[in-house]
């Protein structure tokens, strides 16, 4: 069965855009992860979705990032006013519930450039 | 609070040679801890976990991982390293009501010919 999918694998942007990264979920898992990877580090855990509720999203560096799952499937990540720093690979998960020995299938990831 | 470590940022094998990648854990609560592997381009893929059952945890491609509370360890081995070992490697915790994962910083293996 297809696996988690993410658009686009790669977005260049200029510094003060704006930008929408896109998760589509393993069908039928009720959580769903965003995570950031910086170069050479782990990735980072930035918010966590059971169903359409954003059930933790204490890894949100600031108020420019904001996540949704409008019908509990597709999420979108959307990031404003986007800084240099924002450079990264964003990864999405999702798990079958949101229990924590539930393996989660990542997605092959959105490598946002900010120039 | 948890937390993980990995020492060694890169560590160079010999094909045939034992694997042996060290990762460490805090936590205040009894941890699940996963290894994911990470190959150039493509999303990150499990190895293996613990659940708090066996605490020597076999995976897929033959990597294996003992789960040490004493040492508040869970170091990844594989007995035989293979070229197509050659990747990133992760080890993460999550803990009982504890939604999100928290990763290491990662190991990156190489196997020399």
């Amino acid at each position: 069965g297809a696996g988690v999918s993410q658009t686009p694998s790669n977005k260049v942007t200029e510094k003060g855009k704006y930008v929408e990264l896109r998760c589509d979920p393993i069908s039928g898992h009720t959580a769903l992860y965003w995570y950031r990877q910086s170069l050479g580090q782990g990735p980072e855990f930035l918010i966590y979705f059971q169903g359409t509720g954003a059930a933790d999203d204490s890894g949100l560096p600031n108020d420019r990032f904001f996540a949704v799952r409008p019908e509990g499937s597709v999420s979108t990540l959307k990031i404003q006013r986007t800084e240099r720093g924002d450079s990264a690979v964003y990864l999405c998960a999702s798990s079958l519930s949101g229990t924590d020995s539930n393996e989660q299938f990542f997605g092959p990831g959105t490598r946002l450039t900010v120039l | 609070a948890q937390s993980v470590t990995q020492l060694g940022s890169h560590v160079s094998v010999s094909e045939g040679a034992l694997v042996l990648l060290r990762c460490n854990y805090s936590s205040s609560v009894p941890p699940y801890l996963f290894w994911y592997v990470q190959y150039p381009n493509q999303g990150l893929q499990l190895l293996l976990k613990y659940t708090s059952a066996a605490t020597l945890v076999k995976g897929i491609n033959g990597f294996e991982a003992e789960f040490k509370k004493s040492e508040t360890s869970f170091h990844l081995t594989k007995p035989s390293a293979h070229m197509s070992d050659a990747a990133e490697y992760f080890c993460a915790v999550s803990s009982l009501g504890g939604q999100n994962f928290v990763f290491g910083p990662g190991t990156r293996l190489s196997v020399l010919p």
